[in-house]
């Protein structure tokens, strides 16, 4: 069965620090893959996804996923995080009319 | 307009009660879906309705019961429950059950006594 792994579990930064959130997946063929994000006691909200093209993504708040088949891998980054910013983040694929998450990595973000 | 809505926000019950989740969207999406969330852990699928069908059940349990009154409502039926089930329900809708985002309601926090 096709799974997704998030290894950073709890990411601790400053305010105006880089970020990086790594996620892999399982399945070798055709993936489509998403990052949600869930504000504290928010619910939660697409961040980006790919289907297929540039491998680079943009979506919302100013973060940006890549895309990289040889490593199964679509990493989730923004250049420069903000308080604002603290939440749950889980990368998610679809497969077979289901949405397979990771299983979510904390981000604290503290001023 | 991208919102799922879901009552009540909040719910306790007893192990003998009969209650009920509601989840609505107004976006024409024609495929809603039922997750469990437990605290620190992801959201795991319960049920997929296509075009107001029951699609997949991932062998939830019978005492979770499912219906889909028209494409725009999705309720989840709750009768004999156990403590363990308390979690938070978050409901969801996409265009369709392809690859489609899913758009997730607020969710309902259940305590079950």
């Amino acid at each position: 069965a096709q799974s997704v792994s998030q290894h950073n579990h709890h990411v601790i930064l400053s305010e105006a620090a880089s970020l990086e959130l790594g996620c892999n997946y399982s399945y070798g063929g055709t993936v489509n893959l998403f990052w949600y994000v869930q504000y504290p006691g928010q619910h939660l909200q697409l961040l980006l996804k790919y289907f297929s093209g540039d491998p680079l993504v943009k979506g919302i708040k100013g973060f940006e996923a890549e895309f990289i088949k040889s490593k199964f891998s679509f990493n989730l980054r923004k250049p420069s995080v903000q308080w604002s910013d603290t939440a749950e983040y889980f990368c998610a694929v679809h497969n077979t009319d289901k949405l397979i998450f990771g299983t979510g990595t904390r981000l604290q973000v503290f001023p | 307009d991208t919102e799922v809505t879901q009552t009540p926000k909040h719910l306790v019950m007893g192990m003998t009660n009969k209650k009920s989740l509601k989840c609505e969207q107004h976006m024409g999406h024609r495929a809603m879906y039922w997750y469990k969330q437990k605290a620190k852990k992801p959201p795991e699928l319960m049920f997929v309705y296509s075009y107001e069908k029951l699609s997949i059940n991932e062998s939830v349990p019978s005492r979770f019961s499912p219906e889909c009154p028209n494409s725009s409502l999705l309720n989840l039926h709750l009768h004999a429950l156990q403590p363990e089930d308390s979690a938070l329900y978050l409901c969801a809708s996409s265009q369709d059950r392809g690859p489609a985002p899913q758009y997730f309601g607020p969710g309902t926090r259940l305590l079950v006594l």
